[in-house]
């Protein structure tokens, strides 16, 4: 089955640690993106990718640094200059129809990564 | 102003109700919308996607006023399962990319 594969599931990181996370998929869509969300509030970007090898900010990038280095693979990885981390991180991917122009059918999330500094 | 704007809720109603919600967004050229259903600790779920002309699916009824700039769900009969946030998201207005923008998310809780 066709899915998009968030790891590891919980994560608990240390002052000053930089940790990874993975998300990997296998529909074959071309963009892909990380939100962070916490407790009863909404989703918030932090990267996003339309093709391999390039790759835009979103609202809350300082502290998170992502790569595309394959289409099924966008990694983020959360440095310790991310002063507060402990959030629900969810990886999304999406279809791109039409090349600038904004119409898609909505996105395809993992299961989110929990992540908790100790 | 947020570009998407929701009641948080919680909407308690009991099984059996109907239920709406609106969601208002800031941008008039905005092109896509879908609502968004999340379990708590879960990811979010693509419910239905709304079009201009309204669609319905199941117990499920979409509504869009591009007019007065708000999208609505209607879940008719409520059940226990339907306890969840559910979540409005637009498209940018032409933007050359997916990006989303996503509501804040609109509680139900349906109790017995």
């Amino acid at each position: 089955d066709g899915g998009i594969t968030q790891s590891p599931k919980y994560l608990f990181r240390k002052e000053g640690q930089n940790v990874t996370l993975s998300c990997e998929q296998n529909l074959n869509h071309d963009a892909m993106y990380w939100y962070r969300q916490d407790p009863g509030q909404g989703l918030r970007l932090i990267y996003y990718s339309q093709i391999v090898n390039d790759f835009q900010k979103g609202d809350i990038a300082e502290g998170y640094s992502v790569s595309r280095e394959k289409k099924e693979s966008f990694p983020l990885t959360v440095t310790s200059a991310q002063k507060n981390p402990t959030a629900f991180y969810l990886c999304a991917s999406s279809i791109t129809l039409l090349r600038g122009y904004a119409l898609n059918y909505g996105y395809t999330f993992g299961s989110g990564t929990r992540l908790t500094v100790v | 102003r947020k570009e998407v704007e929701q009641d948080p809720g919680p909407f308690n109603v009991p099984e059996g109700a109907t239920v709406a919600f609106n969601c208002t967004y800031s941008n008039s050229a905005s092109q896509s919308f879908f609502w968004y259903r999340q379990d708590c600790r879960k990811e979010p779920k693509l419910l239905m996607s709304v079009y201009s002309s309204g669609n319905e699916d199941g117990r499920f009824t979409a509504q869009l006023n591009r007019a007065s700039q708000y999208i609505s769900l209607l879940i008719r009969d409520s059940k226990l399962s339907d306890s969840a946030t559910y979540l409005c998201v637009v498209t940018p207005a032409y933007s050359n990319t997916d990006k989303l923008i996503f509501g804040t998310g609109t509680r139900l809780q349906v109790f017995p």
